[in-house]
């Protein structure tokens, strides 16, 4: 079936460092979501891509997803502790009409 | 922004015994309701895609027979976990969209079904 590979599964950093998180699929996708589920919670919408190549920001938040459409980023700029969570993307095969998540990588920020 | 609510948002239930979960979208009409279940520290596996009105479209391997589903109106759909089993034991989250695909995804707060 059609998936979406996430990675890292773990991510620890610094407060203050960066953090990145990617997103690929084999075949093309027709946009692709990301989500942040922080510990105990439920997955929160942050951002829908859809055009090949775009860029979204969003304050310290940087979405790209690529030429192709078949890989996306997500990069959080000198992370806070309160960016720590699950950052799961979901991208849409076609028109699948349902979206198919990554398994997400889980962000973990010592102050 | 978009509201949608679950139902319980916990239920301890007796092994054979049958749970409904409710899933309300509060502020606009879902065209489309999805359903996942998602185990400790894993990703979301999605279980089904609901439209107002007609059946149900089951993910491989998810019994509809077990996980019945009813999506009575644009805002209410329920999932019913039919003689429970300790195996059912998970946490239960759905979203509502106003189209599916291509639109943003509204997540509840998740049911924490526990069968003993």
């Amino acid at each position: 079936g059609q998936q979406v590979m996430q990675i890292p599964q773990y991510q620890h950093v610094q407060e203050g460092e960066d953090f990145t998180t990617y997103c690929n699929s084999s075949t093309t996708l027709s946009n692709i979501q990301w989500y942040k589920q922080r510990p105990g919670g439920h997955p929160v919408f942050l951002i829908q891509l859809v055009k090949s190549g775009e860029v979204k920001k969003q304050k310290r938040l940087t979405f790209q997803f690529g030429e192709a459409k078949k890989n996306s980023s997500l990069h959080i700029t000198a992370t806070q502790t309160t960016d720590v969570g699950t950052y799961f993307c979901a991208g849409v095969f076609g028109n699948a009409g349902k979206s198919t998540f990554g398994d997400g990588t889980t962000l973990t920020v010592k102050p | 922004g978009a509201v949608v609510s679950q139902h319980p948002s916990w239920v301890i239930c007796k092994s054979g015994t049958s749970v409904k979960i409710e899933c309300r979208s509060l502020d606009f009409q879902a065209t489309t309701m999805f359903w996942y279940r998602q185990f400790p520290k894993q990703s979301l596996m999605l279980m089904a895609t609901s439209n107002e009105g007609s059946k149900a479209t089951y993910e491989q391997g998810v019994e509809k027979d077990k996980f019945l589903i009813n999506h009575a109106s644009l805002t209410l759909s329920t999932l019913t976990v039919t003689s429970a089993h300790p195996e059912d034991s998970s946490f239960y989250i759905c979203s509502a969209s106003l189209l599916a695909g291509t639109d943003t995804q509204y997540f509840g707060p998740g049911t924490r079904l526990t069968v003993l």
